[in-house]
């Protein structure tokens, strides 16, 4: 199977636009996570998708906005974007089962800069 | 405040000798552990992982330990390789929809030394 895969890999933008990062997950999986990476605050999350609705959310602003589509594709919006949210964003997939052995298996990030 | 704590932010052994990572949480809901690696600009890679019902869990090389009652668990590498040197994350999640969200330490950064 197929990994997570995200795209872009890198971008760079500047204070006040807005970006959207995209994200697939493993085929036949449902769940969509969202994580932030930054040196200081280490991995931290965003938000969680499943069956296209929101199911968990992490404490970020409202600048931060995501959605699931119906083939379980996700995507992240980051709008007046900031000079610390220049990070490394995570997209991890699982099956989305609200059992407890659910693993999530991440894709290789995408690195915004924001100057 | 930090649920998940990994003290150590680094740690250096020779080849061939055992690489123990620890990991401390607060939180008692917290039902399934996992193990993550990680080099940099790249994303997580799942190497291991243990249900609370269990108190050992093997995969090869890498065994993870849990201690309820201390709210602590460690992750074993037998023999350490120079392969296995990155960033090695303990995460935790909840039962139920808090499926989704997995909680994080801080990291450690394993380096093993030919």
């Amino acid at each position: 199977k197929a990994g997570v895969t995200q795209t872009p890999r890198y971008l760079i933008k500047t204070r006040g636009q807005q970006v959207t990062l995209s994200c697939s997950p493993i085929s036949g999986h449902r769940s969509v996570s969202w994580y932030q990476q930054t040196p200081g605050q280490g991995l931290q999350f965003l938000f969680e998708y499943f069956s296209e609705t929101q199911r968990n959310k992490g404490n970020f602003p409202g600048r931060f906005s995501g959605r699931q589509f119906s083939n379980s594709r996700s995507e992240m919006n980051v709008s007046t974007l900031e000079l610390g949210d220049s990070a490394l964003y995570l997209c991890a997939s699982s099956s989305g089962g609200t059992g407890s052995t659910d693993t999530q298996y991440f894709g290789p990030g995408t690195r915004l800069t924001v100057l | 405040d930090q649920q998940v704590k990994q003290n150590s932010p680094s740690l250096s052994v020779q080849e061939g000798r055992i690489s123990i990572l620890n990991c401390d949480y607060t939180n008692s809901m917290f039902d399934y552990f996992l193990w993550y690696k990680k080099y940099p600009a790249e994303g997580p890679t799942f190497l291991i992982s243990i249900s609370s019902i269990k108190d050992k869990n093997e995969d090869g090389r890498f065994t993870v330990f849990l201690n309820k009652s201390a709210k602590h668990l460690s992750l074993h590498i037998v023999p350490s390789q120079p392969g296995d040197s990155a960033v090695y994350f303990c995460a935790a999640k909840g039962v139920g929809n808090q499926g989704g969200k997995l909680i994080f330490g801080q990291g450690t950064e394993l380096s093993v030394k030919p």
